[in-house]
């Protein structure tokens, strides 16, 4: 079975340029969650879909959007892109969303690494 | 006060010797806690995760949980030089849709 697909892997942008990066989950998984991880630290989470509707949002600007479609696909915006937006962003699928116990483990795909000069 | 705490390291220990990993967290709430391994350069990858006080062992990899204290830990057994890498810990508080992780510990397993 095929894990967590991201696509691209590796981007350049430069500064106020826009961004699309795009997610295909585990099959049968139909929650996306979106992280940013800048280099050194640990992700931070952007956004939680579930069912095409989003579940949670991160602390991040309205330059940041996404979606879900009904394949349970996402993709992640990212418009006006700053220099400080260069990190690796890491897309990950569970099969629930706010479940109980056991049932909301991310699987993280490859990531896509953004630099924006 | 950092929501999710690890020391960022690195932690140096012998091959075959015993690695202990660190995390604390804030919310008090929160009822599931996972540990991750990050290879340089590369994705998050899932070790175990633990929901109930005590230990939960996994073949070399024992996760210890102590929510009174807001602890929780990783040991690594007979720890192999492709052991090295960033732990990374997370915690997803209750009713949350969220991951919070910490920035994670870089461990080097010298041969």
């Amino acid at each position: 079975d095929a894990g967590v697909t991201q696509s691209p892997t590796h981007l350049i942008k430069t500064r106020g340029q826009h961004v699309t990066l795009r997610c295909s989950p585990i099959s049968g998984h139909k929650s996306v969650s979106w992280y940013q991880q800048v280099l050194g630290q640990g992700p931070q989470f952007i956004f939680q879909y579930y069912e095409k509707e989003e579940r949670g949002r991160g602390n991040f600007p309205d330059r940041f959007s996404a979606r879900q479609f009904p394949n349970y696909s996402s993709e992640l915006n990212v418009n006006a892109l700053l220099l400080g937006d260069s990190a690796l962003y890491l897309c990950a699928s569970s099969l629930l969303s706010a479940g109980g116990l056991g049932a909301n483990v991310l699987t993280f795909g490859a990531g896509s690494r953004l630099t924006v000069l | 006060q950092k929501e999710v705490e690890q020391n960022s390291g690195p932690l140096s220990v012998p091959e075959g010797a015993i690695a202990s990993l660190n995390c604390t967290y804030s919310d008090r709430g929160s009822q599931s806690f996972f540990w991750y391994r990050q290879y340089s350069g590369k994705s998050p990858e899932l070790i175990m995760f633990i929901y109930s006080n005590g230990d939960k062992e996994d073949g070399r990899f024992t996760a210890q949980l102590n929510k009174a204290s807001q602890y929780v830990s990783l040991l690594i057994r007979d720890s192999q030089p492709s052991d090295s890498a960033t732990y990374l810990c997370a915690v997803k508080p209750s009713g949350t849709y969220k991951y919070i992780f910490g920035t994670g510990t870089r461990l080097k397993v010298l041969a």
